[in-house]
């Protein structure tokens, strides 16, 4: 069974702290991990991660997929509260038309 | 550029009534429509998706259907409510052209089952 596993499940830091949330996954035949940032609505899309090793960038924000582990990390940092949010992990399966396998997320709660 | 829109962002219906839940893409042709449901705290769960109009493929079994009337509009609907039938309901778009595409996300219907 395809499996999509987040942690940690929810983390509390302060302002300006780095944190680094893990993603592993069980899938056959893998093809590439998104990450989303999700507020209080729509998921928006992050990151997509198709080869092991390549760091992807957007401003404060970074990832990596390690293929020989089966995990990607996603880094904040310098934190502020507007990252405050759940950050979900998913990866493309087999099928040719496009189903993801989302990991639960994890809640991510940035304090002043 | 792309949007999509769903409507209402909240819902309270009864046991056991009707319900009709839509979705629509401006600024993109033939793109694949997606229907997910996030329980409290957990991931997103697959309902539906579709490739083209009319064309619906089911994940899980369940008290709901899918339809797609025109190429940018996707229903989602009950006949007759559940109580786990409550949750936060997701539509979702991508592009149809090569392969992993990115889903793109509409806001959100809350739905709560008195």
């Amino acid at each position: 069974e395809d499996k999509v596993v987040q942690s940690p499940l929810s983390l509390v830091v302060h302002e300006g702290d780095t944190v680094t949330l893990n993603c592993s996954y069980e899938v056959t035949n893998f093809r590439s991990l998104l990450w989303y940032k999700q507020e209080k609505k729509a998921p928006t899309f992050l990151f997509m991660l198709t080869s092991s090793g390549i760091e992807k960038k957007s401003g404060r924000l970074s990832s990596i997929l390690d293929k020989k582990e089966l995990s990607s990390i996603l880094n904040i940092t310098a934190t502020q509260t507007g990252d405050s949010a759940i950050y979900l992990c998913a990866v493309f399966l087999t099928d040719s038309w496009g189903k993801l396998q989302f990991g639960a997320g994890t809640q991510v709660v940035v304090t002043p | 550029s792309q949007t999509i829109h769903q409507w209402p962002a909240t819902l309270v219906q009864p046991v056991g009534s009707p319900l009709s839940l839509e979705c629509t893409v401006e600024g993109t042709s033939n793109p694949n429509l997606y229907w997910y449901r996030q329980a409290a705290g957990r991931g997103l769960q697959l309902l539906f998706y579709s490739v083209g109009i009319g064309q619906i493929s089911s994940e899980v079994p369940q008290n709901l259907s899918a339809s797609r009337p025109q190429d940018r509009q996707f229903i989602l609907s009950s006949k007759k409510l559940l109580l786990s039938d409550s949750g936060f309901y997701l539509c979702a778009w991508s592009v149809q052209s090569g392969p992993d595409q990115p889903q793109h996300f509409g806001d959100g219907t809350r739905l709560s089952i008195l």
